[in-house]
């Protein structure tokens, strides 16, 4: 199985200031179609998951660009450029490319 | 696209439950799907997938053998009959749709949740 690992497990942030979350695989996520298989969700407080971005850096419909994620291969971050306190709440990102689908254990993101 | 999940509830170990998705807004038939859930504050568990047709079927070690993931096309609706519940099966579980038809890359669209208590 493909081994997610999330860091940091916890981060406070700052209204208005950047923020971002490492996601590493325990084998490459990059397929021969040249996409990395990650995706990466946010929680929100009392609601189900929703999906942020998919192949490792293509924004969800509705998503604002402020969330961007980058990374190849095994590294993977996921960036918010100028955080709200609309974006609180725990992401997860989790591996596509197999079964099982796997997801890192998550980032509990709140406000300083 | 909405989902709708039902069938939660508290079961003794070693019992039976049946959960339901009722899918709207989309295609069904055209989609594979997807049962992952949440133990109380852990993060997510992917449990099973289903492709769009129901010929094949997939699943994690941790319930393999005692789940059976299956869905009826012509209701638009995805089935979990779960058996031989464990403490660990206590969980939210989520009904999560694929944008592919045998694959799930990712999950665009997640329900609501319903809840799973498993306990004497």
């Amino acid at each position: 199985d493909i081994v997610m690992t999330q860091s940091p497990l916890s981060l406070p942030v700052t209204p208005g200031e950047p923020a971002s979350i490492s996601c590493r695989s325990s084998q490459s996520l990059l397929h021969s179609n040249g996409y990395n298989y990650v995706d990466w969700y946010l929680q929100k407080p009392g609601q189900s998951p929703q999906l942020l971005i998919y192949l490792g850096s293509r924004r969800a419909s509705g998503v604002p660009d402020r969330f961007s994620g980058s990374g190849s291969g095994t590294d993977f971050t996921l960036k918010i450029s100028r955080v709200k306190a609309e974006d609180i709440g725990v992401y997860y990102c989790m591996q596509g490319l197999q079964t099982p689908l796997t997801f890192g254990g998550g980032t509990r993101v709140e406000i300083k | 696209v909405q989902l709708v999940e039902s069938g939660g509830g508290l079961v003794q170990p070693g019992g039976s439950l049946r959960l339901s998705c009722a899918a709207s807004g989309f295609t069904f038939s055209e989609y594979a799907m997807n049962w992952v859930r949440q133990a109380p504050g852990k993060g997510l568990e992917w449990v099973s997938l289903i492709t769009d047709d129901g010929d094949t079927t997939v699943y994690a070690d941790s319930v393999r053998g005692r789940f059976t993931i299956s869905r009826d096309n012509s209701r638009n609706t995805l089935f979990l009959q779960m058996g031989g519940l464990r403490g660990d099966d206590t969980a939210v579980y989520y009904c999560a749709k694929s944008p592919m038809t045998t694959v799930t890359p990712w999950f665009d669209f997640w329900g609501q949740g319903t809840r799973v208590s498993v306990s004497s």
